[in-house]
């Protein structure tokens, strides 16, 4: 199998706090993560690839200050989403990349955070 | 910057018919994979296309790889509701960043 989880799946938090968003492979290990944001009825925007034991890699025009990333071991990644503002409301969801049949980098999902701020 | 155009956007069709979504690129894949999801849930991995020509069927969804590997299609047979989602498809950069282009995704709707 390969189930990625995700929590919380949802958030609501005031404007100017921070947020932290975990992302775990539960069955494999993943070096290599990935957090995507989700507008309404848009496709995925991937945001930055997190690699564990190194500094994750931003997509331009991502604020990696705003957005920090930590990938502390082979099964868990973290997005910190700090002094949120509304604008940052959004779904967000990662993906940890699991090698398939020997050779093929798959990603799978988690089921992805609903994040509001008021 | 590699983009992967999907058409249609949206479809809307009753049960029982048939549909192709298209994902097109000017760029080369080392592997394309097709999801589906659902609304607010992440996507969920339908099939992983790596040879080029290759075709291969998941039950009522057959899907084929284009020969240069730049181009997929998702044919679905005899529409169901429960086929009703958002279909994205997604290439693997050739640069070994294991990073996705995804496409700009087909809203699928079917009316039983």
């Amino acid at each position: 199998g390969a189930v990625v989880s995700q929590h919380p799946s949802r958030v609501i938090c005031k404007s100017g706090t921070s947020v932290k968003i975990e992302c775990r492979s539960l069955d494999f290990q993943a070096t290599t993560m990935f957090w995507y944001r989700q507008f309404p009825k848009k496709s995925l925007m991937l945001m930055a690839t997190s690699n564990e034991g190194s500094k994750a890699t931003y997509e331009q025009g991502v604020e990696k200050d705003k957005f920090l990333i930590n990938h502390a071991s082979l099964t868990l990644s973290t997005l910190t989403v700090t002094s949120a503002h509304p604008e940052d409301s959004s779904f967000y969801i990662c993906s940890a990349s699991k090698l398939d049949r020997g050779f093929t980098d798959t990603q799978y999902f988690g089921p992805g955070t609903r994040l509001t701020v008021l | 910057t590699q983009l992967l155009e999907q058409s249609p956007q949206f479809l809307s069709i009753q049960e029982g018919e048939n549909l192709t979504v298209y994902c097109n690129s000017s760029s080369v894949f080392s592997s394309l994979q097709w999801y589906r999801q659902e609304p607010g849930e992440g996507p969920v991995l339908l099939v992983t296309v790596v040879t080029g020509g290759e075709v291969k069927k998941l039950k009522r969804l057959t899907f084929q790889f284009g020969d240069a590997r730049k181009d997929s299609s998702l044919h679905i047979t005899a529409a169901q509701p429960g086929d009703t989602g958002l279909y994205l498809c997604a290439g693997a950069e050739t640069s070994g960043t294991y990073k996705y282009i995804f496409g700009t995704g087909t809203r699928l709707k079917v009316l039983a």
